[in-house]
Parts: C-alpha cells; sequence; structure tokens
C-alpha cells in the first residue's frame, strides 16, 4: 500500500472540472510541501505538471492547478478536454532522502 | 535539450542481478541529482533512488537494501544494479533527472528517459 492514496479513477465530462486527491498516511509523507503532480499518457514517460503543490512549470496550462489542506493534496483540472484523458500521479519528496509516489489515477473525460 | 537513455538486458533470470546504464547527453551529470523510478507492467510508479555527483545516494527501503546507483561523470552517466531479482521486479525502468534549487532542496523530476522494460523470467 503507497504511501500516498489516490482514487483508481475519475471521471468528468468536457468543460467541468475535476479534482484528484493525494492522501498522506503520516503528515511528514507532506510536510515539507515538495508534492508534485504528473501527467503519464499511455507508452510515454510522466511529465511533471505541478511542483511545490502548486506551481506549473512554465508551458504547462493554467487548467491545472494544485493545493493542499492537512494530509491531502489535490489536483484540479478546470476546462476539461478530451486530451486531459489520461494517468495522473502524485509524489511527494518526504524528507530524509525519501521519495514516494501515489498509486496514480486515471481520468476519464 | 537534455535527454536521458536507458540501456540494459530486456530479460533477466530470477535471482539474478539487473544492470541498467543511463546515458545522459546535452547536459553534464555533474551537479544533479539522478534517479531510478519503475512501472510494473499495468501499475503505478515507483521510486527505487537516486545519486548525486558526489556520490551521495539513497535507495527505497522497501527495496531491503537490493539495490546500488552509482555514477561515472567521465562517461556521463549513472547505473543501476537490482540484485536477486523475481518476477515482482518486472517493470518498465525510467532514469530521471531532479530538478533541484540552490539549497539543494529537490522539487521534481524534469527529464525522464523513454524507459526500458526488464521482464524477469527463466
Amino acid at each position: 500500500q503507497s504511501a500516498l492514496t489516490q482514487p483508481a479513477s475519475v471521471s468528468g465530462s468536457p468543460g467541468q472540472s475535476i479534482t484528484i486527491s493525494c492522501t498522506a498516511a503520516s503528515s511528514d509523507v507532506v510536510s515539507h510541501n515538495l508534492i508534485s503532480w504528473y501527467q503519464q499518457d499511455p507508452g510515454k514517460a510522466p511529465k511533471v505538471i505541478i511542483y511545490d503543490v502548486y506551481k506549473r512549470p512554465s508551458g504547462i496550462s493554467s487548467r491545472f492547478s494544485g493545493s493542499k489542506s492537512g494530509n491531502t493534496a489535490s489536483l484540479t483540472i478546470s476546462g476539461l478536454q478530451a486530451e486531459d484523458e489520461t494517468d495522473y500521479y502524485c509524489c511527494s519528496n518526504a524528507g530524509g532522502g525519501i521519495w514516494v509516489f501515489g498509486g496514480g489515477t486515471k481520468l476519464t473525460v | 535539450q537534455v535527454q536521458l537513455q536507458e540501456s540494459g538486458p530486456g530479460l533477466v533470470k530470477p535471482s539474478e542481478t539487473l544492470s541498467l546504464t543511463c546515458s545522459v547527453s546535452g547536459d553534464s551529470t555533474s551537479g544533479y541529482y539522478w534517479s531510478w523510478i519503475r512501472q510494473p507492467p499495468g501499475k503505478g510508479l515507483d521510486w527505487i533512488g537516486y545519486i548525486f555527483h558526489t556520490g551521495k545516494s539513497h535507495s527505497n527501503p522497501a527495496l531491503n537494501s537490493r539495490v546500488t546507483i552509482s555514477l561515472d561523470t567521465s562517461k556521463n552517466q549513472f547505473s543501476l544494479n537490482l540484485r536477486s531479482v523475481t518476477g515482482a521486479d518486472t517493470a518498465v525502468y525510467y532514469c530521471a533527472r531532479y530538478y533541484c534549487g540552490a539549497d539543494d532542496t529537490c522539487h521534481y523530476f524534469d527529464y525522464w528517459g523513454q524507459g526500458i522494460l526488464v521482464t524477469v523470467s527463466s
């Protein structure tokens, strides 16, 4: 069982907003606020879309946003598009040299 | 443009050692943290470990000390050795670079290799 728990799947209609949660089993895992989110298309390497809880790398659409409350980080995708349908993973630099990934969420649009 | 490329055998026998190399082009391996991450077929991502150019390294405790990660800055590549493999180690193995700040805090993985499928089977 992963130290970061994500829903296995979420779905939404084009134009809607969805939120994917990422809940830590222990507050230690997310206390450094070094949480990132990755988008992974089938057969491809993951691509970062959010880092440090809410920051977006250059070139990432503003439709992607991140937040955190307590032990739970969240990724929100607004204005859903068909191209958003893929897998999403949260990740945390848990400190002490340890990195942890969530189990992944499949988004259906 | 930084590029990473994994190489190594695609088939390893149970109980043997899985050995992979990640070749880096477009930048030096010096001054960065480098990582191995794997993904079993149909499953999620699993962090294996990292190495810094100073030789500092750390691996996932769940792998029970079977992991060795090394770095050869002269060849601009880093390697993974995973000992005593079983079928549970069958996965696509990715190498990746960390984006870290000047304070040595690492924030995310900014560059990834394309991945290499390694199957453990007799």
